[in-house]
This record gives C-alpha cells, sequence and structure tokens, in this order.
C-alpha cells in the first residue's frame, strides 16, 4: 500500500511561469516530508523540507506548502527555469530516519 | 557535495550469481542506506545501518543481505541475483543527530545500475 503518493507521473510548464507539484500521503503519524529532486544518471539531491508543526516553508523559488487536515503537500516553483527539470519525489517520515518516498513527478520546464 | 561513492557504478551479471555493491563515505555519518528505483515505485528502503555492525530491514529487504564493519563502508550483496532485482540502486547517508531536520537529511550516492541476465 502507497503511503506517499505522487498521482502525476509528469508535468510541462513553460519558462517563467510557475510549477506545482502535489503529493499526497496516507499516514497521520508523518511528521516531517521532504522534496528530492534528481537529475538523470545521478543521485537524488534534498531541495526542501517541512515539518508537521508549520504549514508553509521558502527557501528562494522554492516553496512547500502542507495541508495536515487534506494529507497533502505541494511544491511551489516560481520562476520556473529550464534547469529545473528533472524528477522530483517526495517523502515523508514520522521522526525517525526511515523516509518513504513517493513515486515522483518529471517536470519539464520548456525554454 | 556529500563524499559518498558507490562501485560498480554498472554490473550486468547472470542470474543465481552472487553480487556485492558496495558505498564508501568520508562524512562520518552514522546512518546508511541501501535503496533500490524502479519505474512506478520510486525509491523503496532495502535495508539501513545506525552504526558498525548495526542494521535493520526496511521495506523490500527480501533477497539482501548488508554488512557494515567499518563507519565508512556498507556493503549490499544478493546472495543469488534474480531478474527481479535489474534496478539501479543507491546509497545514501545521514548525520544521525537525533531526529531528520533539514540539517540532518539523507544524502545520496551517485548510484549503481545493476542488471541481472
Amino acid at each position: 500500500d502507497q503511503q506517499v503518493k505522487q498521482n502525476s507521473p509528469s508535468l510541462s510548464v513553460q519558462e517563467g511561469r510557475i510549477s506545482i507539484l502535489n503529493c499526497d500521503y496516507t499516514n497521520s503519524m508523518f511528521d516531517y516530508f521532504l522534496w528530492y529532486k534528481k537529475y538523470p544518471a545521478e543521485g537524488p539531491t534534498f531541495l526542501i523540507s517541512i515539518s508537521s508543526i508549520k504549514d508553509k516553508n521558502e527557501d528562494g523559488r522554492f516553496t512547500v506548502f502542507l495541508n495536515k487536515s487534506a494529507k497533502h503537500l505541494s511544491l511551489h516553483i516560481v520562476p520556473s527555469q529550464p534547469g529545473d527539470s528533472a524528477v522530483y519525489f517526495c517523502a515523508a517520515t514520522s521522526g525517525t530516519y526511515k523516509y518513504i518516498f513517493g513515486t515522483g513527478t518529471r517536470l519539464k520546464v520548456l525554454a | 557535495d556529500a563524499g559518498i561513492t558507490q562501485s560498480p557504478r554498472h554490473k550486468v551479471t547472470e542470474t543465481g550469481t552472487p553480487v556485492t555493491l558496495r558505498c564508501h563515505q568520508t562524512e562520518n555519518h552514522r546512518y546508511m542506506y541501501w535503496y533500490r528505483q524502479d519505474p512506478g515505485h520510486g525509491l523503496r528502503l532495502i535495508h539501513y545501518s545506525y552504526g558498525v555492525k548495526d542494521t535493520d530491514k526496511g521495506e523490500v529487504s527480501d533477497g539482501y543481505s548488508v554488512s557494515r564493519s567499518k563507519t565508512e563502508d556498507f556493503l549490499l550483496t544478493l546472495e543469488s541475483a534474480t531478474s527481479s532485482q535489474t534496478s539501479v540502486y543507491f546509497c545514501a547517508i545521514s548525520l544521525g543527530s537525533g531526529r531528520a531536520s533539514s540539517t540532518d537529511t539523507q544524502y545520496f550516492g551517485p548510484g549503481t545500475r545493476l542488471t541481472v541476465l
């Protein structure tokens, strides 16, 4: 049973516009959430995270929003750049180091 | 970049043969992990280690064993490889300060692409 779901396998966005990547989870014990970015032939790299005590965390062009009642988080990238084209994974943990990852969303930013 | 290397980077082997993948870190991080990445499944945890000789199973541990005799090395062994173990394998490390946080996240190695014929 998939505890962390990314229902959109792919997303295309025009350069300069906003990219919104979504993630849903089912386990109410999750209290820390992360986004990783992955380029082809490389390992995932940490992008941004959020604790369940917050509903928003911002880092430059990247903002993560958490809606605990809906068990939903989203990653906003504004403005989107061609270098943002990658696969994005959301992950969740219940306070431990064991992350549960989603299946990933491939973002393509069109120049 | 975190000092994580994986070897080999690519391997083709035959069904039934043993395979060992190596992860080496220079960061002196306490925790080390092995994941596999497959289309439609994302990243799934195979095994992890929270110290020398201390290991535990992840969600897809069947058919895999691990060993950690030194802080810097974490080995993943497929005792008898099967075609279902064809995958990309990633090693990760984390500081292990006590709780996941923005300053204690997992850092990933470059991956090993394994093909079992």
